[in-house]
């Protein structure tokens, strides 16, 4: 079956500029998460829902950054007045629940964003 | 706060070569360990996941070990072959967080002809 999946695979945009990257995470799978990971360093964690919901947003790192997954399945990451500090490849990953002894993570290519 | 430590950060070896990779943690209460691997470009591929009450988990050439008590794994790859080369990353899952990963910084591996 599909794995995960992220869109764009590459976004270039320029500082102040508004960016969507996209995660379709596994049919059925009901835990998403977000994290960021950049260059030479392991990923970051941003955000994970449960469902609909954010159910810990602590990672992301200021106001400028929201997410969003409206029904449950596809999630969109919006990062308003990007700075070139946000240049990082953003990963998504989905887990068929949130049961932490059993957690597995599925990953997704992610987005290679790059802020000039 | 949990921090996830890996080294070396890089490591190259000639083919054939037995190689051990380290992984340590500061906060014993997880519910487990992965190890994953990460090619240029690619999103993470999951290795070996071990469970907090285990010791070990095996996959073919790879042996992932587990100290809880200590705040340690290793991931042991035996001979090696260039196919090998790629990063490799390992997280933990902190209790009562949400199944959320903190990841170390992984440890780049070359593998030579």
């Amino acid at each position: 079956g599909a794995g995960v999946s992220q869109t764009p695979s590459n976004k270039v945009t320029e500082k102040g500029k508004y960016v969507e990257l996209r995660c379709d995470p596994i049919s059925g799978h009901t835990a998403l998460y977000w994290y960021r990971q950049s260059l030479g360093q392991g990923p970051e964690f941003l955000i994970y829902f449960q469902g609909t919901g954010a159910a810990d947003d602590s990672g992301l790192p200021n106001d400028r950054f929201f997410a969003v997954r409206p029904e449950g399945s596809v999630s969109t990451l919006k990062i308003q007045r990007t700075e070139r500090g946000d240049s990082a490849v953003y990963l998504c990953a989905s887990s068929p629940e949130v049961t932490s002894a059993y957690n597995e993570q599925f990953f997704g290519p992610g987005t290679r964003l790059t802020v000039l | 706060k949990q921090e996830v430590t890996q080294i070396p950060a890089a490591l190259s070896v000639p083919e054939g070569e037995n190689l051990v990779l380290n992984c340590s943690f500061t906060d014993s209460a997880i519910y487990n360990l992965q190890w994953f691997r990460q090619d240029p470009g690619k999103g993470l591929t999951s290795l070996l996941l071990i469970q907090s009450s285990q010791r070990e988990q095996t996959s073919g050439r790879l042996n992932a070990s587990l100290d809880k008590s200590s705040g340690r794994s290793t991931l042991y790859i035996a001979a090696s072959q260039p196919g090998d080369s790629a990063t490799y990353l390992c997280a933990v899952t902190p209790y009562n967080q949400g199944g959320k990963l903190i990841f170390g910084q992984g440890t780049e591996l070359s593998v030579k002809p």
